[in-house]
């Protein structure tokens, strides 16, 4: 299993300002994805964070609002841009490792926009 | 397209005693897993629970089991002996494990579930 490290854990930020949230892995693995759970909602994906490229976006989702980066095997980061009171949610770093049977995630970061 | 369904929003228990909580999922993928989550009021997500496709036995996890219904689509969770903490939000999600693989993950809608003493 992997031991995913994410931070901040909570935030709560001013409309119109951007936060970054960061993904440490215990291991190299193949593939990192940030989710997005709005209050009393289910998990909707992000995106596909790579290694040394683009990351790719689900339909909705955009790179100026949500840039990512994935400099490493063990890292990467999501900012959230220009936040709005509809930003507060919880967003959720997962990693999957070659094995399909595996799926982790961070412990989340709550955040709140005011 | 993938979707997953779940159809109860809440779900009540009696301590100790067991729950199923129900999942349906529809693809056209031949190959795929089936995963199970908990997420407690903190947030984060633990997983419980894995079922591939071409697994010929339901999965088990200590007190969590998997009941794996092919030509239904099913995936039901189990779990024995209830605990107070167990209550939680629990997820159903899928991931496409074919040509198709992408690592992605979706989700059902979740079932919230209150362990009564």
């Amino acid at each position: 299993s992997a031991v995913i490290s994410q931070k901040p854990s909570r935030d709560i930020c001013q409309r119109g300002t951007s936060l970054t949230i960061q993904c440490q892995v215990d291991s190299q693995v193949t593939m990192m994805f940030w989710y997005r759970q709005q209050p009393g909602q289910s998990l909707t994906l992000i995106a596909t964070a790579n290694q040394g490229s683009e990351a790719t976006y689900e339909s909705g989702f955009v790179i100026d609002k949500f840039p990512i980066s994935r400099p490493n095997l063990t890292f990467s980061t999501l900012t959230v841009s220009n936040m709005s009171p509809e930003d507060s949610s919880i967003y959720l770093c997962s990693v999957g490792t070659g094995a399909n049977t595996e799926a982790f995630f961070g412990q989340g970061t709550r955040l709140t926009v005011v | 397209a993938q979707k997953i369904t779940q159809t109860q929003p809440g779900m009540f228990v009696q301590e100790k005693e067991a729950v199923t909580l129900d999942c349906t999922y529809d693809t056209s993928d031949q190959s795929y897993g089936l995963f199970w989550y908990k997420q407690p009021s903190s947030g984060e997500m633990i997983f419980l629970i894995y079922q591939g496709s071409y697994d010929e036995q339901n999965a088990t996890e200590g007190r969590y089991s998997l009941n794996f219904q092919k030509a239904r689509k099913s995936a039901n969770l189990v779990i024995s002996a209830s605990q107070l903490g167990d209550s939680a939000m629990y997820f159903c999600a899928m991931r496409e494990t074919g040509s198709s693989n992408t690592g992605k993950l979706i989700f059902g809608q979740g079932t919230t579930l209150q362990v009564k003493p």
